[in-house]
């Protein structure tokens, strides 16, 4: 069965401190994105990549980078982070189905916690 | 801008129906259904891709008005497994890969 792996599944730091959310997948799509989820349910993606060195933004602003060298590896970077970046962050990777739609797995998402 | 979905949380007593609605103040190219279970992934349950198509499986169904904007998604006699929170996705732009989802309707099946 295709996967999708994030790591850590939480995480408690204190401000200032620089993560690296990871994620990976091994179904060998081009295409991986990177949603936030607060508590109150709505899901914003705030990164995209269609495959290797190319990476966009996403509709909602977050001050996290990502980087795509690899196709499997799509991990998110906060360089100094803060309470405000207290949230739950899912991973999602997709390909084109052949109805020409682009069906996303997603990970089991990590909960980071800035103090 | 995100797809508004209506209403934002539903109680149900197992075997009852339920109607979920996705509302789009731009364009609709296709629609996509995912349901993500308490503490768990979203999942998703199936993609709508032209106008006036009609989908389901199970006891859950879909419908997409292009000319309206809008999709529904439409639960059967409702069972304990149908809770969760509900989302519909489209992609941002029409022409792009990026899926914007709504705001999201929380089921909850009773007893």
């Amino acid at each position: 069965e295709a996967d999708i792996y994030q790591t850590p599944r939480y995480l408690v730091i204190g401000t200032g401190k620089k993560i690296t959310l990871e994620c990976s997948q091994t179904m060998g799509h081009d295409k991986m994105y990177w949603y936030q989820q607060d508590p109150g349910m709505e899901l914003h993606l705030i990164h995209y990549s269609y495959g290797v060195n190319s990476t966009e933004k996403g509709d909602l602003s977050s001050e996290s980078t990502v980087s795509r060298i690899r196709t499997e590896h799509f991990p998110l970077t906060l360089e100094s982070a803060r309470p405000s970046h207290t949230s739950q962050y899912l991973c999602a990777s997709s390909d084109r189905a052949s109805s020409g739609a682009n069906v996303l797995t997603f990970g089991a998402g990590s909960r980071l916690t800035v103090l | 801008q995100q797809p508004v979905q209506s209403p934002q949380a539903v109680i149900l007593r197992e075997g009852e129906d339920a109607v979920i609605n996705c509302s789009s103040s731009k364009a609709l190219y296709s629609v996509h259904w995912y349901r993500q279970k308490h503490g768990e992934a979203p999942v998703f349950l199936m993609i709508l891709l032209k106008g006036g198509e009609q989908k389901g499986h199970d006891k859950i169904s879909a419908s997409f008005n292009e000319k309206k904007q809008q999709s529904s998604l439409y639960l059967t006699a409702s069972q304990l497994s149908y809770s969760g929170t509900y989302f519909c996705g489209t992609p941002y732009g029409g022409a792009t890969n990026k899926l914007i989802f709504g705001t999201g309707t929380l089921l909850a099946v009773q007893p």
